[in-house]
């Protein structure tokens, strides 16, 4: 039990475009699901929270305008990378935590390249 | 601010050696705390967790953790590796707000026949 689904895997966009990504909790509902952002070789830096039905918490640092968080529902967040440029281009990671469970499941990530 | 040490970047052992990754928390209050390993390319799986009770956690794969709160360690042990546990691994800790993890930096274990 506990998947949390992430899609895609993979992207390659061109710069300029917008892409989205997926994250949904397959047999929980998740109020609340967090994005990661993972560089080469480092560790998970906490972007944003996503609530659902209301905004999103972003870290400090981060473009709230570029990096677009919407969680309709209780088990689907997304996020869209707006006007995507090279530096975007990172590993996605996204988390929730399952009601009751000190435990937080990930998604198996999106690996993003901006060209 | 809650933080997370991992003091090791890179540890390479042979197989079949035992293992230790280091990890040290900075927290005023009290905290949970976590292990997680990567493999390429993929999300985080859950080895292990402290929420509270016996400062010894067993995990899955045959590792360990020790919550030390006067060192404010959590190390993850392993007596004998195989190659397959060859990874990255992140030890985290949930924040004040009680909601996101904070992660180490990480440790590549590599383990060479």
């Amino acid at each position: 039990g506990a998947v949390v689904s992430q899609h895609p895997s993979r992207v390659i966009c061109k710069s300029g475009t917008s892409v989205k990504i997926e994250c949904r909790s397959l047999d929980f509902q998740a109020t609340t699901m967090f994005w990661y952002r993972q560089f080469p070789k480092q560790s998970l830096m906490l972007m944003a929270t996503s609530n659902e039905g209301s905004k999103a918490t972003y870290e400090q640092g981060v473009e709230k305008d570029k990096f677009l968080i919407n969680h309709a529902s209780l088990t689907l967040s997304t996020l869209t990378v707006t006007s995507a440029h090279p530096e975007d281009s990172s590993f996605y990671i996204c988390s929730a935590q399952p009601t009751g469970i000190y435990g937080y499941t990930f998604g198996s990530g999106t690996r993003l390249t901006v060209v | 601010a809650q933080s997370v040490t991992q003091l090791d970047s890179q540890v390479p052992v042979f197989e079949e050696a035992p293992v230790e990754l280091r990890c040290n928390y900075s927290s005023s209050v009290s905290v949970y705390l976590f292990w997680y390993v990567q493999y390429p390319n993929q999300g985080l799986q859950l080895l292990l967790k402290y929420l509270s009770g016996s400062t010894l956690v067993k995990g899955i794969n045959g590792f360990e953790a020790e919550f030390n709160k006067s060192q404010t360690s959590f190390h993850l042990r392993k007596p004998s590796v195989h190659i397959s546990d060859t990874a990255e691994y992140f030890c985290a800790v949930r924040n004040q707000a009680g909601t996101a993890l904070i992660f180490g930096k990480g440790t590549t274990l590599s383990v060479s026949s």
